[in-house]
C-alpha cells in the first residue's frame, strides 16, 4: 500500500498571502495525484487531478505541481473561503490511498 | 447538477448487517464507475470499494473484502453497499463518490455525496 504523508499538519496563513501544502508518497505515483478541499459539514471537493490539472470550476489561485513522490498544492492570494482541510490522494495503485490532511487556518 | 444522496446509515450491533444506498441524479449514472469511501471518527479517508459503470466488475479494500458487497441498479440510478459481519472498526461516515471513467481502475473522484453515518456498537 502506498502511504501518503502530508505536511504540515496545520498551516496558519493570513488572508491574501500564499499557502504551500506538501504531499509525499512512499513510492512513485507518477502524476496520478489528486487534491481535495473539505469544509465542515461538506464532502470533499476535487481541486486538482493529474498532479496539476485544475478541476472544472476551480479558481486559478489553486495550483498543483510535482510528480513521482513529491507534490505541492499552492493557494495564492488566500480568500476567507479557502480556510479548510486539504487532502491528497494517489490513484496510481490499488488500494487508492489518501493523506491524513493539512488544516489551513486563518492567522 | 450532479447530486449524490446516501441513506441507510444508523446504529447496528457487531456482527449484524446493514445496506447503504446512494441515489444519483443530474447525470447519466450508467456511464460512470462509482466508489464508496469512508472516514472513521478522528481518522482520515479510506477507500472501500468500486464498481464499474455496467456493474460487471468490482474491487474492494482488504479491510472489507468478503464482508462488503458493492452493487448498482442502473435502472434506478442507485448505488448500494451491503455490509455484513460488521465490526466496531467499520464505524464511519460512508460517502459515495463518482469516478469520471467507466472501468474499475484506480482514479480520482469528481463528485461526492454528503455521507451517511454508520455506528457499530453493542
Amino acid at each position: 500500500e502506498i502511504v501518503m504523508t502530508q505536511s504540515p499538519g496545520t498551516l496558519s496563513v493570513s488572508p491574501g498571502e500564499r499557502a504551500t501544502l506538501s504531499c509525499r508518497a512512499s513510492q512513485s505515483v507518477n502524476s496520478n495525484l489528486a487534491w481535495y478541499q473539505e469544509k465542515p459539514g461538506q464532502p470533499p471537493r476535487l481541486l486538482i487531478n493529474g498532479g496539476s490539472t485544475r478541476a472544472t470550476g476551480i479558481a486559478a489561485r489553486f495550483s498543483g505541481s510535482g510528480s513521482g513522490t513529491e507534490f505541492t498544492l499552492t493557494i495564492s492570494g488566500l480568500q476567507s473561503e479557502d480556510f479548510a482541510v486539504y487532502y491528497c490522494q494517489q490513484y496510481n495503485n490499488w488500494p487508492i490511498t489518501f493523506g491524513q490532511g493539512t488544516r489551513l487556518d486563518i492567522k | 447538477q450532479v447530486q449524490l444522496v446516501e441513506s441507510g446509515g444508523g446504529v447496528v450491533q457487531p456482527g449484524r448487517s446493514l445496506r447503504l444506498s446512494c441515489a444519483a441524479s443530474g447525470f447519466s449514472f450508467s456511464a460512470y464507475a462509482m466508489h464508496w469511501v469512508r472516514r472513521a471518527p478522528g481518522k482520515g479517508l479510506e477507500w472501500v470499494a468500486v464498481i464499474s459503470s455496467a456493474g460487471s466488475n468490482t474491487y474492494y479494500a482488504d479491510s472489507v473484502k468478503g464482508r462488503f458487497t458493492i452493487s448498482r441498479d442502473n435502472s434506478k440510478d442507485t448505488l448500494y453497499l451491503q455490509m455484513n459481519t460488521l465490526r466496531a472498526e467499520d464505524t464511519a461516515i460512508y460517502y459515495c463518490a463518482r469516478d469520471p471513467r467507466t472501468m474499475v481502475r484506480p482514479y480520482y473522484f469528481d463528485s461526492w455525496g454528503q455521507g451517511t453515518l454508520v455506528t457499530v456498537s453493542s
